[in-house]
């Protein structure tokens, strides 16, 4: 089964800082899709940004980028110019490829953005 | 659209009280599922559905039943309620059109069972 862990249960920021939020996952797969989700505290689960495991270059959404290190399992995320709209609880998700839609989550990541 | 929908917003049971919690969804996803969030756990599965008729397991799935008799709607009852199942309780949806898709989550279901 796969895991996925995040080392970090809380992390602080100032605004306008950049801020890298840490995430490992264990599988043997080599097909498999990975995520970033961000719960404010309104608790909705939005979708910040999404990884294929088979594409090389590194997603980016705006001022949400990833480094994703396949052969170190490792998928972070990283906030460029914080704003005080980011503080949210952010979940790293794991998901195999095919049609298998099961997503298995860490245990999420709190962040504060400080003014 | 609606999007994922999620009835009641927020519940009180009594232990071995009954309820369903309701899911619905009106993007035509044949793809829906049910999670628990507990506090330093993140958000565990525990039933899903690939289309009407089909459901299966997920990792936690003990005292929950669900069903899936319609595209829109996946219930998720609580047949006789215990403490432990104490938590927020997500729906989320996804079409099977391609292996990318994300999910859409609803706005959950804060539950206490005393």
């Amino acid at each position: 089964a796969q895991t996925v862990t995040q080392s970090q249960p809380e992390m602080s920021v100032q605004e306008a800082e950049t801020v890298t939020l840490s995430c490992t996952y264990d599988t043997s797969e080599s097909d498999y899709y990975l995520f970033w989700y961000k719960q404010p505290p309104s608790r909705q689960m939005i979708l910040v940004i999404r990884q294929e495991a088979y594409k090389q270059q590194n997603a980016t959404e705006n001022r949400f980028s990833v480094n994703f290190q396949k052969a170190a399992k490792s998928f972070s995320l990283k906030i460029s110019d914080s704003q005080l709209g980011d503080a949210a609880m952010y979940f790293c998700a794991y998901r195999s490829g095919g049609s298998n839609y099961k997503l298995t989550f860490g245990k999420g990541t709190l962040l504060t953005v400080n003014p | 659209n609606a999007g994922v929908t999620q009835t009641p917003k927020f519940q009180v049971l009594k232990t071995g009280q009954s309820m369903t919690l309701q899911c619905a969804q009106d993007m035509n996803h044949e793809y829906m599922s049910w999670y628990r969030q507990d506090p330093g756990m993140g958000l565990r599965l525990i039933h899903y559905s690939v289309g009407a008729g089909i459901t299966d397991q997920g990792e936690v799935p003990n005292g929950y039943n669900v069903s899936r008799s319609t595209t829109e709607d996946f219930p998720l009852r609580l047949l006789s309620a215990a403490p432990s199942q104490t938590s927020v309780y997500f729906c989320a949806s996804s079409p099977r059109t391609y292996s990318y898709n994300e999910q859409f989550f609803g706005p959950g279901t804060r539950l206490t069972v005393l």
